[in-house]
């Protein structure tokens, strides 16, 4: 069983660009969170899906920033006209059946904002 | 907001027992505790978690006070690879994790 996968795992954008980030959970979880790394900080929750809908979206920035998991595919988290403060390393998780159960994560994808 | 409070960093030797601290004096009494840790360039990886007794699994052990306003986690025998960031968490409401700084573990040889 494949963990948690992301890509790409590094990222490179010019301000003003979109990024797209993608995360496949681990096969049978239907639960998937978004966390964002500032550089020497710890992790913040930024959004949490189940299939086809944004149960909690508190942590997300108000603008420019979008999530979505859709019936087949991967989770997206989408960025547009990216500014060198969205610089990160992004992590998504998954959950198998509960939002309390425990969180797989991926390897983070790492976007640098030239 | 319930938090959590832990020593910025620690540092122990290889092959000896490691003690990693938390406090929660304001968490509820049914949110459970809940510890991950962060390798180097890596994602979060689940330790353990528990509410009110002490828990132990193939990774560490977790002690948690009897008032539930602090809690320990201990590795019996550090290793190298044990080197990581060390998260106690409580968990949001929609079961997201809520992050504080972690601790800092640094592991010699």
């Amino acid at each position: 069983n494949a963990g948690v996968m992301q890509n790409p795992r590094h990222l490179v954008r010019r301000r003003g660009q979109e990024a797209r980030l993608r995360c496949s959970p681990m096969k049978g979880h239907s639960h998937v969170y978004w966390y964002r790394q500032l550089p020497e900080e710890g992790l913040k929750f930024m959004v949490y899906l189940q299939k086809e809908n944004i149960i909690d979206e508190s942590g997300m920035p108000k603008e420019r920033f979008s999530a979505e998991f859709p019936k087949e595919g991967p989770s997206i988290l989408r960025i547009q006209q990216v500014v060198r403060g969205d610089s990160a390393a992004y992590f998504c998780a998954s959950s198998p059946y509960r939002p309390r159960d425990e969180q797989f994560f991926g390897p983070g994808t790492r976007l640098t904002v030239l | 907001d319930a938090k959590t409070t832990q020593p910025n960093s620690m540092e122990s030797n290889e092959e000896e027992p490691v003690h990693l601290p938390c406090n929660h004096s304001t968490i509820s009494g049914t949110d459970y505790i809940h510890w991950y840790r962060q390798l180097p360039s890596q994602g979060p990886e689940y330790v353990i978690h528990g509410l009110t007794s002490n828990v132990n699994n193939r990774m560490a052990s977790l002690a948690i006070a009897e008032d539930r306003k602090s809690s320990t986690l201990i590795l019996h025998r550090a290793t190298l690879r044990d080197a990581a960031v060390y998260y106690c968490i409580r968990r949001g409401s929609q079961g997201n994790l809520i992050f504080g700084k972690g601790t800092k573990l640094s592991v010699k040889p």
